[in-house]
Protein backbone atom coordinates (compact mmCIF):
# COMPACT_ATOMS: atom_id res chain seq x y z
CA UNK A 1 0.00 0.00 0.00
CA UNK A 2 1.75 3.18 -1.03
CA UNK A 3 -1.04 6.09 0.01
CA UNK A 4 -0.33 8.90 -1.79
CA UNK A 5 2.79 9.51 -4.53
CA UNK A 6 3.51 12.47 -6.75
CA UNK A 7 5.48 12.68 -9.82
CA UNK A 8 8.67 14.26 -10.30
CA UNK A 9 10.09 14.62 -7.01
CA UNK A 10 12.07 17.78 -8.75
CA UNK A 11 11.74 19.93 -11.14
CA UNK A 12 13.16 23.05 -12.97
CA UNK A 13 11.33 24.85 -15.51
CA UNK A 14 12.02 28.02 -17.37
CA UNK A 15 9.51 30.51 -17.30
CA UNK A 16 6.84 29.76 -20.02
CA UNK A 17 7.18 26.26 -20.20
CA UNK A 18 4.43 23.63 -19.15
CA UNK A 19 4.09 20.50 -17.32
CA UNK A 20 2.22 18.51 -15.58
CA UNK A 21 2.26 17.28 -12.01
CA UNK A 22 1.09 13.41 -11.81
CA UNK A 23 -0.67 12.33 -7.84
CA UNK A 24 -1.83 8.76 -7.66
CA UNK A 25 -3.55 6.87 -4.71
CA UNK A 26 -4.34 3.75 -3.91
CA UNK A 27 -6.16 3.89 -0.89
CA UNK A 28 -9.71 4.52 -2.80
CA UNK A 29 -10.38 8.03 -1.66
CA UNK A 30 -12.90 9.92 -3.24
CA UNK A 31 -11.37 13.43 -2.22
CA UNK A 32 -8.00 14.65 -3.61
CA UNK A 33 -6.48 17.93 -3.27
CA UNK A 34 -3.43 20.08 -4.71
CA UNK A 35 -1.63 22.04 -2.59
CA UNK A 36 1.11 24.53 -2.33
CA UNK A 37 3.72 25.54 0.18
CA UNK A 38 6.43 28.56 -0.11
CA UNK A 39 8.84 29.20 1.86
CA UNK A 40 8.02 29.82 5.55
CA UNK A 41 4.77 29.62 5.40
CA UNK A 42 1.68 26.94 5.51
CA UNK A 43 -0.10 25.45 2.78
CA UNK A 44 -2.36 26.93 0.30
CA UNK A 45 -5.52 24.92 -1.65
CA UNK A 46 -5.01 25.05 -5.41
CA UNK A 47 -7.81 23.05 -6.37
CA UNK A 48 -9.91 19.99 -5.28
CA UNK A 49 -11.76 17.04 -6.43
CA UNK A 50 -14.84 15.34 -4.96
CA UNK A 51 -14.56 12.85 -7.23
CA UNK A 52 -13.82 11.01 -10.55
CA UNK A 53 -14.46 13.62 -13.49
CA UNK A 54 -15.17 17.01 -11.08
CA UNK A 55 -12.95 19.60 -10.26
CA UNK A 56 -13.32 22.73 -8.19
CA UNK A 57 -11.44 25.60 -7.43
CA UNK A 58 -9.56 26.95 -3.79
CA UNK A 59 -8.14 29.24 -2.46
CA UNK A 60 -4.58 30.43 -5.26
CA UNK A 61 -5.81 28.44 -8.16
CA UNK A 62 -5.20 30.92 -10.84
CA UNK A 63 -2.07 29.58 -13.71
CA UNK A 64 -3.34 26.20 -12.69
CA UNK A 65 -5.25 23.49 -14.43
CA UNK A 66 -6.53 19.99 -13.07
CA UNK A 67 -7.85 17.19 -14.22
CA UNK A 68 -9.02 13.65 -12.55
CA UNK A 69 -10.35 11.48 -15.31
CA UNK A 70 -9.59 8.37 -13.31
CA UNK A 71 -10.39 7.98 -9.33
CA UNK A 72 -7.19 7.49 -8.57
CA UNK A 73 -5.47 10.06 -10.45
CA UNK A 74 -4.96 13.67 -10.00
CA UNK A 75 -3.23 15.79 -12.33
CA UNK A 76 -1.84 19.83 -11.87
CA UNK A 77 -0.98 21.41 -14.78
CA UNK A 78 1.23 24.78 -15.63
CA UNK A 79 0.43 25.85 -19.16
CA UNK A 80 2.90 29.03 -18.87
CA UNK A 81 5.19 28.84 -15.71
CA UNK A 82 5.66 31.65 -13.89
CA UNK A 83 8.49 32.53 -11.34
CA UNK A 84 5.48 32.81 -8.94
CA UNK A 85 5.16 29.42 -9.18
CA UNK A 86 8.07 28.34 -7.73
CA UNK A 87 7.02 26.18 -4.67
CA UNK A 88 6.60 22.99 -3.67
CA UNK A 89 3.47 21.04 -4.23
CA UNK A 90 1.85 19.02 -2.03
CA UNK A 91 -1.46 16.09 -3.18
CA UNK A 92 -3.60 14.72 -0.53
CA UNK A 93 -6.72 12.58 -0.83
CA UNK A 94 -9.55 11.71 2.02
CA UNK A 95 -12.32 9.40 2.05
CA UNK A 96 -14.80 12.06 2.09
CA UNK A 97 -15.59 15.94 2.67
CA UNK A 98 -17.23 14.89 6.07
CA UNK A 99 -14.74 16.80 9.27
CA UNK A 100 -15.20 13.71 11.58
CA UNK A 101 -13.80 11.00 8.33
CA UNK A 102 -11.78 13.33 6.29
CA UNK A 103 -8.27 12.85 7.87
CA UNK A 104 -6.42 13.97 4.40
CA UNK A 105 -3.10 11.56 3.97
CA UNK A 106 -0.22 13.39 1.83
CA UNK A 107 2.55 12.60 -0.68
CA UNK A 108 6.24 13.30 -0.17
CA UNK A 109 5.60 16.67 -2.35
CA UNK A 110 7.24 17.71 -5.61
CA UNK A 111 9.85 20.40 -5.58
CA UNK A 112 9.43 22.98 -8.56
CA UNK A 113 11.32 25.78 -9.67
CA UNK A 114 10.62 28.41 -12.72
CA UNK A 115 13.92 30.27 -13.70
CA UNK B 1 -13.38 31.43 7.23
CA UNK B 2 -12.03 30.78 10.60
CA UNK B 3 -8.70 31.19 11.23
CA UNK B 4 -6.63 30.14 14.12
CA UNK B 5 -3.52 31.78 15.97
CA UNK B 6 -0.15 29.89 16.96
CA UNK B 7 3.02 30.70 18.14
CA UNK B 8 5.62 31.03 15.34
CA UNK B 9 8.49 28.59 18.02
CA UNK B 10 8.28 26.46 20.54
CA UNK B 11 11.30 24.89 22.46
CA UNK B 12 11.13 21.48 24.11
CA UNK B 13 13.71 19.33 26.14
CA UNK B 14 13.04 15.58 25.21
CA UNK B 15 10.98 13.58 26.95
CA UNK B 16 9.74 16.22 28.67
CA UNK B 17 5.40 17.12 28.17
CA UNK B 18 4.58 19.78 25.67
CA UNK B 19 1.66 22.16 25.10
CA UNK B 20 1.13 23.53 22.02
CA UNK B 21 -1.34 26.33 22.41
CA UNK B 22 -4.13 26.84 19.49
CA UNK B 23 -6.57 30.10 19.38
CA UNK B 24 -9.54 30.42 17.52
CA UNK B 25 -11.73 33.23 19.07
CA UNK B 26 -14.09 33.04 15.85
CA UNK B 27 -14.69 29.43 16.13
CA UNK B 28 -18.28 28.50 15.00
CA UNK B 29 -20.40 25.82 16.79
CA UNK B 30 -19.89 23.31 14.10
CA UNK B 31 -16.28 24.01 13.45
CA UNK B 32 -14.01 20.94 14.42
CA UNK B 33 -10.24 21.17 15.41
CA UNK B 34 -7.72 19.29 13.59
CA UNK B 35 -4.23 19.37 13.98
CA UNK B 36 -1.76 18.15 11.87
CA UNK B 37 1.87 17.74 11.64
CA UNK B 38 4.78 18.28 9.23
CA UNK B 39 8.28 16.58 9.85
CA UNK B 40 10.61 18.30 7.66
CA UNK B 41 10.90 18.08 3.95
CA UNK B 42 7.72 15.82 4.32
CA UNK B 43 4.29 16.12 3.30
CA UNK B 44 2.17 17.14 6.63
CA UNK B 45 0.39 13.74 8.86
CA UNK B 46 -2.76 13.56 10.79
CA UNK B 47 -2.12 14.09 14.47
CA UNK B 48 -5.67 14.37 15.95
CA UNK B 49 -9.00 16.05 15.99
CA UNK B 50 -12.17 16.85 18.21
CA UNK B 51 -15.45 18.98 18.44
CA UNK B 52 -16.28 19.25 22.34
CA UNK B 53 -14.59 17.07 24.08
CA UNK B 54 -10.75 16.48 25.09
CA UNK B 55 -9.56 13.78 22.95
CA UNK B 56 -6.79 11.27 22.90
CA UNK B 57 -5.08 8.79 20.61
CA UNK B 58 -1.45 7.09 20.61
CA UNK B 59 0.27 10.47 19.36
CA UNK B 60 -1.36 12.84 21.49
CA UNK B 61 -3.97 14.30 23.17
CA UNK B 62 -5.90 17.17 22.54
CA UNK B 63 -7.89 19.35 25.15
CA UNK B 64 -10.36 22.16 23.99
CA UNK B 65 -11.28 24.93 26.59
CA UNK B 66 -15.12 24.76 27.85
CA UNK B 67 -16.10 28.03 25.22
CA UNK B 68 -13.79 26.52 22.32
CA UNK B 69 -11.74 29.43 21.85
CA UNK B 70 -8.92 27.93 22.00
CA UNK B 71 -7.00 24.32 22.30
CA UNK B 72 -3.84 23.05 23.30
CA UNK B 73 -2.39 19.57 21.63
CA UNK B 74 -0.22 17.60 24.13
CA UNK B 75 2.26 15.82 23.58
CA UNK B 76 2.92 13.34 26.94
CA UNK B 77 6.55 12.93 25.78
CA UNK B 78 8.46 14.73 23.54
CA UNK B 79 11.12 12.85 21.28
CA UNK B 80 13.56 14.16 18.67
CA UNK B 81 10.87 12.59 15.99
CA UNK B 82 8.06 15.23 17.05
CA UNK B 83 10.16 17.97 15.93
CA UNK B 84 7.64 19.31 13.42
CA UNK B 85 5.54 22.30 12.52
CA UNK B 86 2.04 21.84 13.79
CA UNK B 87 -0.81 22.87 12.29
CA UNK B 88 -4.06 23.95 14.21
CA UNK B 89 -7.07 23.79 11.88
CA UNK B 90 -10.57 24.57 12.16
CA UNK B 91 -12.56 22.52 9.48
CA UNK B 92 -16.09 23.45 8.66
CA UNK B 93 -18.97 21.23 8.57
CA UNK B 94 -19.62 22.49 5.18
CA UNK B 95 -17.32 23.20 2.44
CA UNK B 96 -13.97 21.32 1.80
CA UNK B 97 -10.86 23.19 2.66
CA UNK B 98 -8.40 23.21 5.56
CA UNK B 99 -6.77 26.24 5.84
CA UNK B 100 -3.08 25.50 7.83
CA UNK B 101 -1.71 28.82 8.60
CA UNK B 102 2.02 28.97 9.59
CA UNK B 103 1.86 26.89 12.51
CA UNK B 104 4.46 26.29 15.42
CA UNK B 105 7.68 24.94 14.75
CA UNK B 106 8.58 22.65 17.49
CA UNK B 107 12.31 22.17 18.38
CA UNK B 108 13.16 19.28 21.05
CA UNK B 109 16.19 19.66 22.69
CA UNK B 110 18.37 16.46 23.38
Amino acid sequence: NAGVTQTPKFRVLKTGQSMTLLCAQDMNHEYMYWYRQDPGMGLRLIHYSVGEGTTAKGEVPDGYNVSRLKKQNFLLGLESAAPSQTSVYFCASSWDRGPITDTQYFGPGTRLTVL
Amino acid sequence: DAKTTQPNSMESNEEEPVHLPCNHSTISGTDYIHWYRQLPSQGPEYVIHGLTSNVNNRMASLAIAEDRKSSTLILHRATLRDAAVYYCILRRNTGNQFYFGTGTSLTVIP
